[in-house]
């Protein structure tokens, strides 16, 4: 099966970019959709089809997706970054979704 | 705005069929395109998707739970419904409903907690 791979920790500290991969066989093919969940807190989408970012979420954050990673990179982090943040893809050929492990990001 | 609410028993007992229902507000399971999933969070660990039914009804499901899964909707109420057989204490975590549309989760409910026990 389709396997997804994070980094289990970030830490950054306020005002520096924080960068968070999410590694997959061929992921260049598919379109990385990225969650925030804040802590006691339900996802939320911060950025669809690789780059794309809901009305909502701040421009510090954006994507890329080329080869065998994704990566999400959060410029200027504020301590309200400090989160899990999980990568999810369409896996076509199962007909399911895969979500990675998911990244704690610390803001120090 | 669509808003999901997640409801169903905070505790099951071991071996027991637990029935989650999803309702969803500001959309209608009988739009085109419109899908709504089922997923996961064992306490301290990574989200898990379980189940999806699209507007016309095709499912998908978890490939190692696809034997203890069934999702349905009710359009008349405008709800999903998981149902997810022979509990045991390691399914114990939060059950979370999302509207899928595109291959996305675009909002999700604030999740029911489950213990089974």
């Amino acid at each position: 099966s389709y396997v997804l791979t994070q980094p289990p920790s970030v830490s950054v500290a306020p005002g520096q970019t924080a960068t968070i991969t999410c590694g997959g066989n061929n992921i260049g093919d598919k379109r990385v959709h990225w969650y925030q969940q804040r802590p006691g807190q339900a996802p939320v989408l911060v950025l669809s089809g690789d780059n794309d970012r809901p009305s909502r979420i701040p421009v510090r954050f954006s994507g890329s997706n080329p080869g065998n990673t994704a990566t999400l990179k959060i410029v200027r982090v504020e301590l309200g970054d400090e989160a899990d943040y999980y990568c999810q893809v369409w896996e076509s050929s199962g007909d399911h979704v895969v979500f990675g492990g998911g990244t704690k990001l610390t803001v120090l | 705005q669509i808003t999901l609410k997640e409801s169903g028993p905070t505790l099951v007992r071991p071996t027991q069929t637990l029935t989650l229902t999803c309702t969803l507000s500001g959309i209608s399971l009988s739009t085109s395109g419109v899908g709504v999933g089922w997923i996961r969070q064992p306490p301290g660990k990574a989200l898990e998707w379980l189940a999806l039914i699209y507007w016309d009804e095709t499912t998908r499901y978890r490939p190692s739970l696809r034997n203890r899964l069934t999702i349905g909707q009710d359009t008349s109420k405008n709800q999903v419904v998981l149902n997810m057989t022979n509990m045991d204490p390691v399914d114990s975590g939060t059950y979370s409903c999302a509207h899928y549309n595109g291959d996305v989760f675009h909002v999700w409910g604030l999740g029911t907690t489950v213990t089974v026990s």
